[in-house]
């Protein structure tokens, strides 16, 4: 069966401490995964994928084919951090069909 | 503005009626599709059209049902709406090269089923 799994509904830390939301993955076949972000009153939007391997404002993310994982992490958290992520993971077929996760509230406190 | 939008923002109505959610997109993309968000904020993959074409249709009762005019416009009507209807739907548009998969998602539309 295909399943993003993000165990944690809600994330609540300090600014400066480090940050990592969990997602685990459960797909047969070679996956594709993302992170999207909502942040408060803005559109949900694609804030890195596994693929490009880059550092989108501090945040970092590595597939894990063994663990079947792809952890978001940042070292700093900011309070602008503070929004809802979603793991979404794409699925093969050619038609960009994504099955997101639960999504994880991060909230960054001063 | 260059986006996905989506009318109308808020939508309140009661069991039995029924009521179409549109949405446009100007950023030229070739596919669209809708997805319901619940009250636990779970999002899931309802429809996906590829110029004018249904290539993802999800377990989803068909009183639902989609309808694109064209390539930049992907409506979505409910019949019979029903309690369990209530949450929020977005419309998402990507571009079909693989390269340029990103879903860009519009605001969302709150229904409420009364």
């Amino acid at each position: 069966a295909q399943r993003v799994t993000q165990p944690e509904k809600l994330l609540s830390v300090f600014k400066g401490a480090p940050v990592e939301l969990k997602c685990n993955y459960s797909y047969s076949g070679s996956p594709e995964l993302f992170w999207y972000v909502q942040y408060s009153r803005q559109r949900l939007q694609l804030l890195l994928r596994h693929i490009s391997r880059e550092s989108i404002k501090g945040f970092t993310a590595d597939l894990n084919k063994g663990e079947t994982s792809f952890h978001l992490k940042k070292p700093f958290a900011q309070e602008e951090d503070s929004a809802m992520y979603y793991c979404a993971l794409r699925v093969s077929g050619g038609y960009n069909k994504l099955i997101f996760g639960a999504g994880t509230r991060l909230a960054v406190h001063p | 503005d260059t986006a996905v939008s989506q009318t109308p923002k808020y939508l309140v109505t009661q069991m039995g009626n029924d009521k179409s959610i549109k949405c446009e997109q100007n950023l030229g993309h070739d596919t669209m599709y809708w997805y319901k968000q619940d009250s636990k904020k779970f999002l899931k993959i309802m429809f996906s059209y590829n110029n004018k074409e249904l290539i993802i249709n999800e377990t989803v009762p068909n009183r639902f049902s989609p309808k694109s005019p064209d390539k930049a416009h992907l409506n979505l009507h409910i019949n019979s709406l029903e309690l369990g209807d209530s949450a929020v739907y977005f419309c998402a548009s990507s571009a079909p090269d693989r390269a340029l998969d990103e879903q860009y998602f519009g605001p969302g539309t709150r229904l409420t089923v009364t």
